[in-house]
């Protein structure tokens, strides 16, 4: 079964950590993205990678950074935690030739105190 | 900028009856895609069904289909014979067609449904 991995399900921290929320997929997916869910909001990309080493801003990338040395792993990098980044946060994954998200983790949801 | 307006943020439904959720969206552009995505509670967002907007047949899913209004700009998603385990938030996505890095979703704010024993 396939699987698109987020290390925590919960998490809190405070503001001003460096915060790393981790994504694994076990597919060889060669793309994958980071989005952040509100409420009202809908889904809104961080950051996008279509290959290792490789980064795109999405539409909301300030205050976030990412990192993806290895194919199966992209890490989401909070520089410093504020509390409007209190959110849920999801990690997709899709192959070469399909751009839109394939599959999901389950989502972490963060609190920044 | 393109725009997806989920008019619906909730519906119901009784189960085995149909339900439609909508979608308009907002581009200058003649080539693009359309997605629905459900997002059980507390699972895994799913992709259901997908359109291409050069395609005149609407896409159909087992017991999901879509009503695809080019002219209208309209996207609404049909579920048929409605389900306890079709009870989730809807996503309507938009997504440009075009060449590498502009590849991004534009994702409408939601439609949670409930469906009723």
């Amino acid at each position: 079964d396939v699987k698109v991995t987020q290390s925590s399900r919960y998490l809190v921290k405070r503001t001003g950590e460096k915060v790393f929320l981790e994504c694994v997929q076990d597919m060889d997916h060669e793309n994958m993205f980071w989005y952040r869910q509100d409420p009202g909001l809908g889904l809104r990309l961080i950051y996008f990678s279509y290959d290792v080493k490789m980064k795109e801003k999405g539409d909301i990338p300030e205050g976030y950074s990412v990192s993806r040395e290895k194919k199966e792993r992209f890490s989401l990098i909070l520089e410093s935690a504020s509390t409007n980044q209190t959110s849920m946060y999801l990690c997709a994954s899709s192959t070469a030739g399909s751009y839109q998200p394939q599959h999901f983790g389950d989502g972490t949801r963060l609190s920044i105190l | 900028a393109q725009t997806v307006t989920q008019s619906q943020p909730e519906m119901s439904v009784q189960e085995a009856e149909t339900v439609t959720l909508s979608c308009t969206y907002d581009t200058s552009e003649s080539d693009y895609y359309l997605f629905w995505y459900k997002q059980p509670p507390s699972r895994q967002m799913i992709l259901v069904i997908r359109q291409e907007a050069y395609k005149q047949q609407n896409a159909t899913e087992n017991r999901f289909s879509v009503n695809f209004q080019k002219a209208a700009k309209s996207f609404s998603l049909k579920i048929s014979d409605s389900q306890l385990g079709d009870a989730a938030m809807y996503f309507c996505a938009y997504r440009s067609e075009g060449e590498h890095g502009n590849e991004k979703l534009t994702f409408g704010t939601g439609t949670r449904l409930t469906i009723i024993p």
